[in-house]
This record gives structure tokens, C-alpha cells and sequence, in this order.
């Protein structure tokens, strides 16, 4: 079975500084997706970043980018010029492809983003 | 083009009454996924609707946990004889298709309290 596994409980950065979150996976698939979410306080899930497992390059979507490290099964999440409202909870998730895959997302524990001003 | 609704935002039962939360997809959207959250964890698959049929329930409790998704309506998640261990967030999440690279818009959630 795929699993997600998150090892940072809590990571802190200062404003306007850029921090990493880890995000490591184990599957037997070659193709499938790798999703950021964030979930502030609201309880929201907001998508933040996708990326396609047969894409070598790593995706961006403003401050935020991907390190997707297919071989060694890592994908982690880069914040850069880190603001006060990036403060949530962010969730790693993979998604799976293929035959009667219902494409269900299976998420890690989570790490609490604190950004100091 | 309203979001992915869900209502109650927020119920609370005694133990032993049933819970039952709604969720509105996106419009054009006919693929439904319930997931629930439990304190200080991450998402957890529950089970995923198409209109009028289960696809996958592999991630529902086998007993007092429900689902469906009818022809018309929001799609339903019941909990009969709710017990404190059901106290959680439960998301819904629509797509428009059933495919890899469709990305799952999720509603605010509802927070189920047992007392």
C-alpha cells in the first residue's frame, strides 16, 4: 500500500526568509501525481502545488516550488519570501493512476508552519 | 461558479443519534470523495461517488458509516449511532472526471462534535 510520511511536526521561519518541507513516499507505480495542500485555520484544504511523476521538471506556482526526487521518492515543497498568511498546517498527498483506481489521495500527517514577523 | 459545499459547518450529537452531512459538488462535477480528518491528523480516504453509485468504499468503517449519491441532490454521508471516536472534520472533495490528472476541489468541511 502507498504511504505518506511527513517527518516535520512543526518547522518555523522567519518572514520574508525561505524554509522547506519534507515529503518522502513509497509506491510500486511509475506514474502517478504529488500534491501540496495548505490548511490554514480556517480548516480549508487550498490547493498549492501539483506534480506529474513523468515530468521531469519540477513544477512552480509563485513563491512556491517543488524538489521531486523520483528515484529517491522525495518530493519536498520550497516557500520562498515567506509571508505571515503562509502560516497552516500543509499536507503532502499522492494520487495514484491506473485500472480501477478510484484516484483517491492519501495524505501525510501534516507539518505546522509557523512564519515569525 | 460556486465551490464545493457542505452543510452543516458544524453539528454536534449525543452519542448514540445519527449524523448526517451533505455535501453540494462543484457544478458539472459528478465524482464525489468524502474524506475525514481526525484531531491532529492528516486526511483520510473514506469513499468515492459517482451519481447513483459507489465506486470505492474501501476506507468506510463496514458498520453504521453510509453514503450515497443520488440522481439529484447533494451527496450524503450518514453515521448512525454516533460514538466519541466519530468527533472529527469530514471533507468532501468533487472532480468533474474520474482521471489521474483531475484536481480534487475540497469544501470547507463539517465538524462533527459527539458529546
Amino acid at each position: 500500500a502507498q504511504t505518506v510520511t511527513q517527518s516535520q511536526p512543526e518547522m518555523s521561519v522567519q518572514e520574508a526568509e525561505t524554509v522547506t518541507l519534507s515529503c518522502t513516499y513509497d509506491t510500486s507505480e511509475s506514474d502517478y501525481y504529488l500534491f501540496w495542500y495548505k490548511q490554514p485555520p480556517s480548516r480549508q484544504m487550498i490547493l498549492v502545488i501539483r506534480q506529474e511523476a513523468y515530468k521531469q521538471q519540477n513544477a512552480t506556482e509563485n513563491r512556491f516550488s517543488v524538489n521531486f526526487q523520483k528515484a529517491a521518492k522525495s518530493f519536498s515543497l520550497k516557500i520562498s519570501d515567506s509571508q505571515l498568511g503562509d502560516a497552516a498546517m500543509y499536507f503532502c498527498a499522492y494520487r495514484e493512476i491506473g485500472g480501477d483506481s478510484s484516484y483517491k489521495l492519501i495524505f501525510g500527517s501534516g507539518t505546522r508552519l509557523l512564519v515569525r514577523p | 461558479n460556486a465551490g464545493v459545499m457542505q452543510n452543516p459547518r458544524h453539528l454536534v450529537r449525543r452519542r448514540g443519534q445519527e449524523a448526517r452531512l451533505r455535501c453540494s459538488p462543484m457544478k458539472g462535477h459528478s465524482h464525489v470523495y468524502w474524506y475525514r480528518q481526525l484531531p491532529e491528523e492528516g486526511l483520510k480516504f473514506m469513499v468515492y461517488l459517482q451519481k447513483e453509485n459507489i465506486i470505492d468504499e474501501s476506507g468506510m468503517p463496514k458498520e453504521r458509516f453510509s453514503a450515497e449519491f443520488p440522481k439529484e441532490g447533494p451527496s450524503i454521508l450518514r453515521i448512525q449511532q454516533v460514538v466519541r471516536g466519530d468527533s472529527a472534520a469530514y471533507f468532501c472533495a468533487s472532480s468533474p472526471y474520474r482521471g489521474l490528472q483531475e484536481t480534487q476541489y475540497f469544501g470547507p468541511g463539517t465538524r462533527l462534535l459527539v458529546l
